[in-house]
């Protein structure tokens, strides 16, 4: 089946600094990217849409400013905590839909922690 | 009341036996997913539907869009199917960009 990846698969960081996430899909063409937030023992919480070459679409309550979400290709979309606090410390999961098929693929998450 | 429902919430089994994990929805659907989460929290998805049944492996999944519900069998079941099975649905009227719906998932056990 279709491959997302992302990176990195965990990260530690310290207060008041930004961190980048990648997400990737390997093997195919996605023009829509989803990014999840889950809490532990919580299911998915959906935070923002991402769109090749256009304006993330952000869920109600999900800051824009503190959490950037650049697609700049096809296969590619990044997310970027700013200026981290404790709180941002969380599981964050992407997910691309493949044009062709039209079916939704997750990749493995990169676990957040801010010290 | 949550709109996609699992059940049971958590589940316990010996090696060997037979498991059937429900989700049961209320809006209009066009397609249903169901994601496996191991401990260390990657997802992975094992099907999606849209009508009838599909299989792979050991693993089982059915549909039945009259009623609303869908269920994911696994067969011969061993420790390493121990995951949360979450349930996730795509409503017709989602718009464009489609969100999905989350079940709260199913904690499976299997014990050797």
């Amino acid at each position: 089946g279709a491959v997302v990846s992302q990176h990195p698969s965990w990260v530690i960081c310290k207060s008041g600094t930004s961190v980048k996430i990648e997400c990737r899909s390997l093997d195919f063409q996605a023009t829509t990217m989803f990014w999840y937030r889950q809490f532990p023992k919580q299911s998915l919480m959906l935070m923002a849409t991402s769109n090749e070459g256009s304006k993330a679409t952000y869920e109600q309550g999900v800051e824009k400013d503190k959490f950037l979400i650049n697609h700049a290709s096809l296969t590619l979309s990044t997310l970027t905590v700013t200026s981290a606090h404790p709180e941002d410390s969380s599981f964050y999961i992407c997910s691309a839909r493949d044009l062709a098929r039209y079916e939704q693929y997750f990749g493995p998450g990169t676990r957040l922690t801010v010290t | 009341k949550n709109e996609v429902e699992q059940s049971p919430q958590n589940l316990t089994a010996q090696e060997g036996e037979f498991i059937t994990i429900n989700c049961s929805y209320s809006v209009g659907i066009s397609a249903l997913h169901w994601l496996q989460q191991h401990p260390g929290g990657g997802i992975v998805s094992l099907f999606m539907l849209s009508s009838g049944k599909k299989k792979h492996g050991r693993l089982i999944a059915t549909i039945n869009i009259q009623e609303k519900h869908s269920s994911l069998h696994i067969t011969a079941s061993h420790p390493r199917d121990s995951a949360v099975y979450i349930c996730a649905v795509k409503e017709v009227y989602g718009g464009s960009q489609g969100n999905l719906i989350f079940g709260k998932g199913t904690k499976l056990s299997v014990k050797p």
